[in-house]
């Protein structure tokens, strides 16, 4: 079974900051994928991020980019350059190559401070 | 393209009644998968389906139940409603069944009284 662990329930960051959000998971599979979702107030969960556990090169999109650590299975999330919006519920997510269940972390809540 | 509707957005029952969610796929996707979202936690898989059978399933008792239909939408039903299912149900939609990206919809938000 997996298990996604995200020890920081609440962070906050002055806006046009940097900061990272933890991660932390569990399992026994060799290929898997793990994820970041954003969850705003309006309750849509939304892609942030995305890795493939066999790519070594950690993934990038624009502001927000990872540091996975597959042999101590971390999963890491940085945020460049906060702004406003990005004000949410972050969850930490993985999933089997093949079996599509995403296991959920329980989330940070991200607040940004103008 | 669309992306991926639910209905309703709020739902009051009271316990032991039925409730039934529906959930429209993003045109294309084959996989649709339900999560329940207690408040304060992360998604619970409930369970999937690809192409209109049942693809795996979480850890709810089979009072859970779903069905997909042709059109690649799908049905939730929760039989004698508890307490402890007030939750926000979640459906997601993928295209192809390994790992790629789950699309969200905005969730029914489900109170039993």
């Amino acid at each position: 079974a997996q298990t996604v662990t995200q020890s920081q329930p609440e962070m906050s960051v002055q806006e046009a900051e940097t900061v990272t959000l933890s991660c932390t998971y569990d399992t026994s599979e060799s290929d898997y994928y793990l994820f970041w979702y954003k969850q705003p107030p309006s309750r849509q969960m939304i892609l942030v991020i995305r890795q493939e556990a066999y790519k070594q090169q950690n993934a990038t999109e624009n502001r927000f980019s990872v540091n996975f650590q597959k042999a101590a299975k971390s999963f890491s999330l940085k945020i460049s350059d906060s702004q406003l919006g990005d004000a949410a519920m972050y969850f930490c997510a993985s999933t089997n190559f093949g079996n599509e269940k995403l296991t959920f972390g329980t989330g940070t809540r991200l607040t940004i401070i103008p | 393209e669309t992306g991926v509707t639910q209905s309703p957005t709020h739902l009051i029952k009271t316990r032991g009644q039925q409730v039934t969610l529906r959930c429209s796929s993003q045109s294309g996707h084959n996989t649709v998968s339900w999560y329940q979202q207690a408040l304060g936690q992360g998604p619970q898989f409930i369970f999937q389906y690809y192409r209109e059978e049942e693809n795996g399933r979480g850890n709810f008792p089979p009072r859970f139940s779903g069905l997909q239909f042709p059109n690649y939408s799908s049905e939730l039903n929760v039989n004698a409603l508890e307490l402890d299912d007030s939750a926000l149900y979640l459906c997601a939609s993928s295209l192809i069944s390994r790992g790629d990206e789950q699309f969200f919809g905005p969730g029914t938000r489900l109170t039993v009284l």
